[in-house]
């Protein structure tokens, strides 16, 4: 499997500010998604990130919120722009199709939000 | 659209108890199924994974067969630890690769 790292692994930030998250893989992936967890709830997938060109959002998600990169296909990053109490969560960064399991997605560890 | 219904926790249990997770699915086509887990203060494992009918995921002793009859995935392990004390999570993907998940089963299991 990949292996992923995001940086940073968590933050406090005041409301207002925005915080960009780092997700390296160790590898060329096809596909990188940004999920976002909230406390105590599941995963929802927030965009998928297209190496080259401008992500691809989700109902409910828009670039002026999340604006995302995706340089190189070993790289990406999520903002979160004009941050609020209500954007505390957990963002994760995954990739896939990897290796033999061609559908299968590896997530990052995590980046942990909370927003004063 | 896609959607996962999951069975919901807390689920308390037993060491060597015997657990079962309830997954049914909502999907357009034939979509892979999985499952994850979040052990307490780690990130989001696959589990285990079925991609056709009648597949058999397995992994650490859980099982799940991917029945398209009845649109299940449900997970099963015959003699639980502590140390599968963990989150649990359904997910589907389709053609785009994309995850669904449930909304998660918390486990807990006691010595």
């Amino acid at each position: 499997s990949a292996v992923i790292s995001q940086k940073p692994s968590r933050d406090i930030c005041q409301r207002g500010t925005s915080l960009t998250i780092q997700c390296q893989v160790d590898s060329q992936v096809t596909m990188m998604f940004w999920y976002r967890q909230q406390p105590g709830q599941s995963l929802t997938l927030i965009a998928t990130a297209n190496q080259g060109s401008e992500a691809t959002y989700e109902s409910g998600f828009v670039i002026d919120k999340f604006p995302i990169s995706r340089p190189n296909l070993t790289f990406s990053t999520l903002t979160v722009s004009n941050m609020s109490p209500e954007d505390s969560s957990i963002y994760l960064c995954s990739v896939g199709p990897h290796g033999t399991g061609k559908d299968e997605q590896y997530f990052g560890p995590g980046t942990r939000l909370t927003v004063t | 659209g896609n959607s996962v219904t999951q069975m919901e926790g807390p689920v308390t249990l037993s060491e060597e108890a015997f657990l079962t997770i309830n997954c049914t699915y909502t999907a357009t086509g034939y979509p892979s199924l999985f499952w994850y887990v979040q052990y307490p203060g780690e990130g989001l494992q696959l589990l285990l994974k079925a991609t056709k009918a009648d597949d058999k995921g397995s992994n650490k002793g859980f099982e799940a067969t991917y029945r398209k009859e009845t649109t299940s995935f449900h997970l099963e392990k015959g003699s639980v630890q502590v140390s599968d004390s963990a989150v649990y999570f359904c997910a589907l993907s389709s053609n785009d690769y994309k995850l669904s998940f449930g909304a998660g089963t918390t486990v807990t299991v006691r010595a």
